[in-house]
């Protein structure tokens, strides 16, 4: 597709398991944002991506997320010992240019939906 | 970035115009004003962006005050189809990592 992919779409994991999402960026696409969005909450930003390079992990809650680009396209979010707290959507989004570009327009996935039991 | 101010829910009718309002009376001279929607169980999408001209596409105008202290996000005929939560965002691209920081939004209700 065109635009934005994540999966799963929906994840229940028990808590303690370890957990990996992942992000397909649309294609070309330099920055990669990874955002968690409680329930009735807005989005709130995580990690961002410029190629592989990781510029900002200002918003990971604790030491038990870590995201990866490697290769500059596909990235995976990963959540160890998962806790309760931890449930959430978890949306990844693109953009074509750089994050500080002015006006960067800021393409959203669907969002993997991570229930933790 | 500087903050903005919006109502938590706004009511429509199906067919006529809405008109979401932002304040943001700290924005700064570079500040780009952009906003954003997020459907039900979907992942936020762009609507439109500005920096100091009113601007319009083919979803919505954004009208802007002329001291950028206030915009307006204009939807020229309501449809089921835009009930969602809208995001006024703030962002200074050359303070800032780029991201984007969503509040709270303003839900708004489209009655048929």
């Amino acid at each position: 597709g065109a635009g934005v992919s994540q999966s799963p779409r929906y994840k229940v994991a028990k808590r303690g398991q370890d957990v990996a999402l992942r992000c397909d960026p649309i294609s070309g696409h330099v920055s990669l944002f990874w955002y968690q969005q409680a329930l009735g909450q807005g989005p709130e930003f995580l990690t961002y991506f410029q190629n592989e390079a990781q510029l900002d992990k200002s918003g990971l809650p604790s030491d038990r997320f870590f995201a990866e680009r490697p290769e500059g396209s596909v990235s995976t979010l990963k959540i160890q010992r998962t806790q309760q707290e931890d449930s959430a959507v978890y949306l990844c989004a693109s953009s074509l240019n750089p994050a500080r570009t002015g006006g960067n327009t800021i393409y959203f996935g669907e969002g993997s939906w991570l229930t933790v039991v | 970035d500087a903050k903005t101010t919006q109502p938590n829910s706004m009511e429509s009718n199906e067919e006529e115009p809405v008109h979401l309002p932002c304040n943001h009376s700290t924005i700064s001279g570079t500040d780009y004003i952009h906003w954003y929607r997020q459907l039900p169980s979907q992942g936020p999408e762009y609507v439109i962006h500005g920096l100091t001209s009113n601007v319009n596409n083919r979803m919505a105008s954004l009208a802007i005050a002329e001291d950028r202290k206030s915009s307006t996000l204009i939807l020229h005929r309501a449809t089921l189809r835009d009930a969602a939560v809208y995001y006024c965002i703030l962002i200074n691209y050359g303070g800032s990592q780029g991201n984007l920081i969503f509040g709270k939004g303003t839900k708004l209700s489209v009655k048929p």
